[in-house]
């Protein structure tokens, strides 16, 4: 089955300047993550979507970063305007809807931004 | 507030030896989840385990819950093992999805 897929792979601008990622989770996957991963640490999670609807958007920096997930399937990451320290690889995953307490994440390839 | 804690931060081992890494968890956990991250961002799931132990290939992860603790070992170590190995763990109660991450651990193979 293919994985879960993400555009661009990198992405370079300036700050101040406005930048959108976009993900397609692996088909039938109701859950998805955007996480954010700065160098040296670990992803940290932005927001998770159940279908079309925010789960937990705690973490998400609200005054610049947007998402949506309009027909429950793939998902675009916005950050308008951004700043240096935005700099990240940013991740998308997904997982299938199991009747667990906990769900195995697919993970995409990510996306390099580097703002200048 | 949970905390993941892996040791060591960085790791660089000549070919064909026996890698350990380790971590640490604060909460109870219903799951814990081995990655691996190559250079270029994208993460690629080895494990993911509740109790007692996995292996795959050359890969074999452990847990033991009432430690809160978790092994990655890797047998007969080669150059493309190279990458960073990270941590997570799925807090128990309640039904949450989100991950918990360890900042990772850098290994490099040398031939």
């Amino acid at each position: 089955e293919a994985g879960v897929a993400q555009s661009p792979r990198y992405k370079i601008i300036e700050k101040r300047q406005s930048v959108a990622f976009w993900c397609n989770p692996i088909s039938g996957h109701a859950t998805l993550y955007w996480y954010q991963q700065i160098l040296g640490q670990g992803p940290k999670l932005l927001i998770q979507f159940q279908n079309n609807g925010v789960v937990d958007d705690s973490q998400l920096p609200k005054d610049r970063f947007s998402a949506e997930r309009l027909k429950g399937v793939d998902s675009t990451l916005k950050i308008q305007p951004a700043k240096l320290e935005d700099s990240a690889v940013y991740l998308c995953a997904s997982s299938p809807p199991q009747p667990s307490s906990y769900n195995e994440q697919f993970f995409g390839p990510g996306t390099r931004l580097t703002v200048l | 507030k949970n905390e993941v804690e892996q040791s060591p931060q960085n790791l660089t081992a000549q070919e064909g030896e026996f890698i350990t890494i380790n971590c640490s968890y604060s909460v109870g956990i219903s799951a814990l989840h081995w990655l691996q991250q190559h250079p270029g961002g994208g993460i690629v799931s080895l494990f993911m385990l509740s109790s007692g132990k996995k292996k795959h290939g050359r890969l074999i992860a452990t847990i033991n819950i009432q430690e809160k603790h978790s092994s990655l070992h890797i047998t007969a170590s080669h150059p493309r093992d190279s990458a960073v190995y990270i941590c997570a763990v799925f807090p128990s109660g309640g039904g949450a999805d989100g991950l918990t991450f360890g900042k990772g651990t850098h290994l490099i193979i040398q031939p």
